[in-house]
C-alpha cells in the first residue's frame, strides 16, 4: 500500500524567512505525481505545486519549490519570503495512474508565519 | 474554466436524522469524484471516490452512502447520523491531463456538526 509521511505535525517561520516542510513517501511504483495543497482557515483546499515522478527538474510557483528526491522518496517544500497568507495547513499528496486514480494524503503540516 | 459546487455549507444535524450532501462540477465531463472527511485538525480521510455514473468504490465502512445519478454529480448520503459523522466534508474531482498529469481540486466544503 502507499504511505505518504508528513513528520512535522506543527512548524513556525518569521515573516520574509524561508521554510521548509518535509514529505516522504513509499511506493513500488514508477510513474506517479506529487502535490502540495494549502488548507488556509478558509479551509479550502488550493493545490500550491504539483511534481511529475519522471521529471528530475525540480518544480517551482513563484516563492514555492521542491525538492524531489526521488530515489530517497522525498518531497520537500520549500517557501521563500514567507508572508503571512501563507499561514495555513499543507498537505502532501501522491497519485499513481497505475493505482486507480486514488489520492494518498499526508496527515499535514500546519504552518504559521509570525509577523 | 471548471468549478466545483458544495451544498450547504454549513450543517447542524441530530443524531438518528439523514443526511445529503451534494457536489456537482462544471466545465469538465467524465471526471473522476471524491468524498472526503476531514475532522477537526486531522489530516484527509477518503470516504468514496467514483470514476463514472453508478460506480462508487468505498474506502471505509461506515453509515455513509455515496451516488453518482449524473456524470457530474455526486451526493453522500445517511440514513441515520451519528455523532462520530460530525467534521468537515470536501468534494474533490480530478482528471487525467493530456499532459499526463492527474490533478485534484476541492469544493469548499460542508461542516456538519451532529448533536
Amino acid at each position: 500500500a502507499q504511505t505518504v509521511t508528513q513528520s512535522q505535525p506543527e512548524m513556525s517561520v518569521q515573516e520574509a524567512e524561508t521554510v521548509t516542510l518535509s514529505c516522504t513517501y513509499d511506493t513500488s511504483e514508477s510513474n506517479y505525481y506529487l502535490f502540495w495543497y494549502k488548507q488556509p482557515p478558509s479551509r479550502q483546499m488550493i493545490l500550491v505545486i504539483r511534481q511529475e515522478a519522471y521529471k528530475q527538474q525540480n518544480a517551482t510557483e513563484n516563492r514555492f519549490s521542491v525538492n524531489f528526491q526521488k530515489a530517497a522518496k522525498s518531497f520537500s517544500l520549500k517557501i521563500s519570503d514567507s508572508q503571512l497568507g501563507d499561514t495555513a495547513m499543507y498537505f502532501c499528496a501522491w497519485v499513481s495512474p497505475n493505482t486507480g486514480n486514488q489520492f494518498y494524503f499526508g496527515t499535514g503540516t500546519s504552518l504559521t508565519v509570525i509577523p | 474554466s471548471q468549478t466545483i459546487h458544495q451544498w450547504p455549507a454549513t450543517l447542524v444535524q441530530p443524531v438518528g436524522s439523514p443526511l445529503s450532501l451534494e457536489c456537482t462540477v462544471e466545465g469538465t465531463s467524465n471526471p473522476n469524484l471524491y468524498w472526503y472527511r476531514q475532522a477537526a485538525g486531522r489530516g484527509l480521510q477518503l470516504l468514496f471516490y467514483s470514476v463514472g455514473i453508478g460506480q462508487i468504490s468505498s474506502e471505509v465502512p461506515q453509515n455513509l452512502s455515496a451516488s453518482r445519478p449524473q456524470d457530474r454529480q455526486f451526493i453522500l448520503s445517511s440514513k441515520k447520523l451519528l455523532l462520530s459523522d460530525s467534521g468537515f466534508y470536501l468534494c474533490a474531482w480530478s482528471v487525467l491531463r493530456t499532459s499526463g498529469v492527474n490533478e485534484q481540486f476541492f469544493g469548499p466544503g460542508t461542516r456538519l456538526t451532529v448533536l
